[in-house]
């Protein structure tokens, strides 16, 4: 059975410091992974996604993740944090085909301090 | 494109009435999900289609819930005879099996609150 981690509840950093979220995931085979961002009462958005080649993924915000098969890893980076990202961040992952129903992670909640 | 649209965004009810949920995917999205999330927890797998068919169910999806996507556009999910157990917010997502690689795109979601 696929299922995700994320290790951290809550995370604080100040505006302007860098930022990494951590996520691993457990999958039977290639897995698809996602970073999706949901700010409070509202949809989720997605940030980035890997499907293959490149392990190092670009997104939208000025966020990147790099996909690691050895450590079953799907970090989600970002060199700046501005006050405006501070939201829930979920990491998921989904198959191919007909195993595409996406299983989530439950989520970091990141706080930017001024 | 105008995104993944969801009626109502609030509901609130009372224990053992019906309520009723309408999500409108991105036209020409072939797949529609449905999710449920509780406080402080990811969202859930509830069930998807292909088109008009239902082609997963989660065994989260008791007998009381029921979703139909008849055309193989908008979708409803139904429960019956609410509990309380039954608070949390549903969202839908859409996607295409023509298109990028099956990204899913999900909807502001819909707030049930069972009294």
């Amino acid at each position: 059975a696929q299922s995700v981690t994320q290790p951290d509840i809550h995370i604080t950093v100040s505006e302007g410091a860098s930022l990494e979220l951590r996520c691993n995931y457990s999958y039977g085979a290639t897995p698809y992974l996602f970073w999706y961002v949901q700010s409070p009462g509202q949809g989720l958005q997605l940030l980035l996604k890997y499907f293959s080649g490149d392990t190092l993924v670009q997104g939208i915000k000025g966020f990147e993740a790099e996909f690691k098969r050895s450590q079953s890893s799907f970090n989600l980076r970002k060199p700046s944090v501005h006050w405006s990202d501070a939201a829930e961040y979920f990491c998921a992952v989904g198959g191919t085909g007909t195993a595409s129903k996406l299983t989530f992670g439950t989520g970091t909640r990141l706080q930017v301090t001024l | 494109d105008t995104g993944v649209s969801q009626d109502p965004r609030h509901k609130i009810t009372k224990r053992g009435q019906n309520v009723t949920f309408r999500c409108d995917p991105i036209s020409e999205h072939n797949r529609l999900y449905w999710y449920r999330q509780t406080l402080g927890q990811g969202p859930e797998f509830l069930t998807y289609f292909q088109n008009e068919a239902q082609l997963e169910k989660s065994r989260l999806l008791s007998d009381r819930f029921s979703a139909e996507r008849p055309k193989g556009s908008f979708s409803t999910l139904e429960i019956q005879r609410t509990e309380q157990g039954d608070s949390a917010m549903y969202l839908c997502a859409s996607s295409s099996t023509f298109a990028g690689r099956g990204e899913q795109f999900f909807g502001p979601g819909t707030r049930l609150t069972v009294l």
